[in-house]
């Protein structure tokens, strides 16, 4: 089964506009973490935002919040203001600690299209 | 602030040749994670070192090893390289002495196998 599933392949959406991207997990582990990613075409992985199972609040960082929603297993990443520069792949990730595991596992991603 | 360096960035081999990516994490990060990304496919975990030693590990082809230097850089080695290992592989590192979950990803090196 998919661990996160991302149902959105791709999203055009007006500059200036609010943008909310899905994200579901699937995990048994109390205790994990969530991760948004943004790829642009230029392929480096940059990181957005970061979110803890038992962090009592969502976080924000600066345009980019993320809408936690733990008893629906949901993750989703709202960026504010959305500007040109938006424009991007958006990967959902999850790290589960109580395995002892390392690696972050993906979800398929989100192509974000920014228009004018 | 400094970044993860990888090198080379771009790198093109042929078939059953052999090929090694250079990580070097950001400073005072002493774990390091290896990612596979597959033309439009999302990253795949290959293997982990913390402190030196192997922490976990993916899902890594028994072709490829890897290792942690003193100096915390890492080393993918890869042998003979098929077509399909054509693909973009990302070093990452955090912090986990100081509790730093984020994993914060490298430029990546883009591998073409002819």
């Amino acid at each position: 089964a998919q661990k996160i599933t991302q149902t959105q392949p791709g999203m055009f959406v007006q500059e200036k506009e609010a943008v909310t991207l899905d994200c579901t997990y699937d995990t048994s582990d109390p205790s994990y973490g969530l991760f948004w990613y943004k790829q642009p075409s230029s392929g480096e992985m940059i990181f957005l935002i970061y979110q803890g199972s038992y962090d009592q609040q969502n976080a924000t960082e600066g345009r980019y919040s993320l809408n936690f929603q733990k008893a629906r297993k949901s993750a989703n990443l709202v960026i504010s203001a959305s500007q040109l520069g938006d424009s991007a792949m958006y990967f959902c990730a999850m790290r589960e600690f109580g395995g002892g595991a390392d690696g972050l596992t993906f979800g398929k991603g989100t192509h974000l299209i920014i228009q004018p | 602030a400094a970044g993860v360096i990888q090198s080379p960035r771009h790198l093109i081999k042929e078939k059953r040749e052999t090929a090694t990516l250079k990580c070097y994490p950001i400073p005072r990060h002493d774990t390091v994670y290896w990612y596979q990304q597959g033309p439009g496919q999302d990253p795949q975990f290959l293997i982990s070192f913390y402190e030196k030693m192997q922490s976990d590990k993916g899902s890594i082809p028994d072709r490829f090893s890897a290792q942690q230097f003193s100096d915390y850089h890492s080393e993918l080695n890869m042998s003979s390289l098929e077509l399909g290992d054509s693909a973009l592989y990302f070093c990452a590192s955090s912090s986990r002495t100081s509790g730093g979950y984020t994993q914060y990803f490298g430029p990546g090196t883009r591998l073409t196998v002819l």
